[in-house]
């Protein structure tokens, strides 16, 4: 799997929205864009993921870039129970079977009340 | 609640012991994964099951052996450990039919090895 660069914190006021960037400038044609995310003491969870138009769900937003080099994850407003480690992780389409996933080190988002 | 359960969440073994950490799905997937998260470091996949066969397994040491008897319940057998090994150990599930499918992950077992 290609690999993703990820600031290592970013910080956030409380209601603002969040826009949290990811750079994988050798994704290959097949590889799709997953975020997870892992609260303090939990698992990781599912956030989003899309391959090349921007996708929105009840979490968040992925916008990717037209060359799919980088994308970002948008939180359109930052609640504290949004502080979390956000990874970005690329999954290539071609490989069937089970969904092993490889991360990395993540952004650690800190939300300021 | 993620449909992802494991036991213990805590767990604290002596070097000579032998334990086990057990992960239950009942969400019909049929992968099942174990990672260790190490304090500082990335989540590191450790094996991976697919239709209860094992499908990957990333140079884990023996001292760790993964059991899936079927497609809802992982075990992963844990003896003569080192300390180096404390960590949280998760497990996941998904899909393995159809690409790109979420995981879902249990909260993981706090694991110190003394």
């Amino acid at each position: 799997d290609a690999k993703t660069t990820q600031p290592n914190s970013m910080e956030s006021n409380e209601e603002e929205p969040v826009h949290l960037p990811c750079n994988h400038s050798t994704i290959s044609g097949t590889d799709y864009i997953h975020w997870y995310r892992q609260l303090p003491s939990q698992g990781p969870e599912y956030v989003i993921h899309g391959l090349t138009s921007n996708v929105n769900n009840r979490m968040a937003s992925l916008a990717i870039a037209e060359d799919r080099k980088s994308s970002t994850l948008i939180l359109h407003r930052a609640t504290l129970r949004d502080a979390a480690v956000y990874y970005c992780i690329l999954r290539d389409l071609q490989q069937t079977g089970a969904n092993n996933l490889f991360f990395g080190t993540g952004t650690r988002l800190t939300v300021i009340p | 609640e993620t449909g992802v359960t494991q036991t213990p969440r805590h767990l604290v073994m002596g070097m000579t012991n032998k334990k086990s950490l057990k992960c239950e799905q009942h969400l019909g997937h049929n992968a099942m994964y174990w990672y260790k998260q190490s304090a500082k470091k990335p989540l590191e996949l450790m094996f991976v099951y697919n239709f209860k066969e094992q499908t990957e397994n990333n140079s884990v040491p023996s001292r760790f052996s993964p059991e899936c008897p079927n497609s809802s319940h992982l075990f992963l057998h844990l003896h003569t450990l080192q300390p180096e090994d404390s960590a949280l150990y998760l497990c996941a599930s998904s899909q393995a039919i159809g690409l790109n499918t979420e995981a879902f992950f249990g909260q993981g077992t706090r694991l110190t090895v003394v």
